[in-house]
């Protein structure tokens, strides 16, 4: 199946700092990508909605200006958490969408702010 | 809000035994689609079932798909310890390919 890489696998910040995290389609172009965030035993929910070239979509209650969404390229979408808190501690996974409608996942994002 | 409720939140059962989770939605779906997540790790697709779909399989897994009442449900037949994991629903809508997930439900396998 197709392969969707994150980096970092994890990461550990201060308070006030900024964290960029990427999702890669290893084997395929993805004209649609899209960020999640996860807390602990909990799902997934959707933040944003990332389509190469354009801006990205947010899902209601989601800052746009705290989560910077770039997707530059068919195989690249950075999620950038901006001036990080305690609270932005989570799981973040993106996905990314085949013409043939399934979403393949990254393994995740793990994200810790001090 | 979320669109799928699932059923049980949590279950636990001997390896060797079947394993049924439910999923029930609010609206009107495209698709329906099932997830596997291990601990901390990311989402593996399952299967897929298309509305006008009412059962497929894969393996060990059967998917039902009810869109009169709804509903779908997950059947893993002689589970492994392997398949302890959480397992999710995710609907997409007409025109829409935003996946919208349910609250899961974590399934232990007792070996």
């Amino acid at each position: 199946g197709a392969v969707v890489s994150q980096h970092p696998s994890w990461v550990i910040c201060k308070s006030g700092t900024s964290v960029k995290i990427e999702c890669r389609s290893l084997d395929f172009q993805a004209t649609t990508m899209f960020w999640y965030r996860q807390f602990p035993k909990q799902s997934l929910m959707l933040m944003a909605t990332s389509n190469e070239g354009s801006k990205a979509t947010y899902e209601q209650g989601v800052e746009k200006d705290k989560f910077l969404i770039n997707h530059a390229s068919l195989t690249l979408s950075t999620l950038t958490v901006t001036s990080a808190h305690p609270e932005d501690s989570s799981f973040y996974i993106c996905s990314a969408t085949t013409p043939k409608e399934t979403q393949y996942f990254g393994p995740g994002t793990r994200l810790l702010v001090l | 809000s979320q669109q799928g409720e699932e059923d049980p939140q949590a279950l636990s059962i001997q390896e060797g035994e079947n394993a049924t989770m439910n999923c029930s939605y609010k609206t009107s779906i495209n698709n329906l689609q099932w997830y596997r997540q291990n601990s901390g790790r990311g989402l593996v697709h399952l299967i897929l079932i298309r509305s006008n779909e009412r059962e497929k399989h894969s393996g060990r897994l059967r998917v039902t798909l009810d869109t009169s009442k709804k509903s779908s449900s997950l059947l893993i037949t002689a589970s492994r310890a392997a398949d302890t994991a959480s397992y999710f629903c995710a609907t997409t809508f007409f025109g829409n390919e935003k996946l919208t997930f349910g609250t899961g439900t974590r399934l232990t396998i007792i070996p």
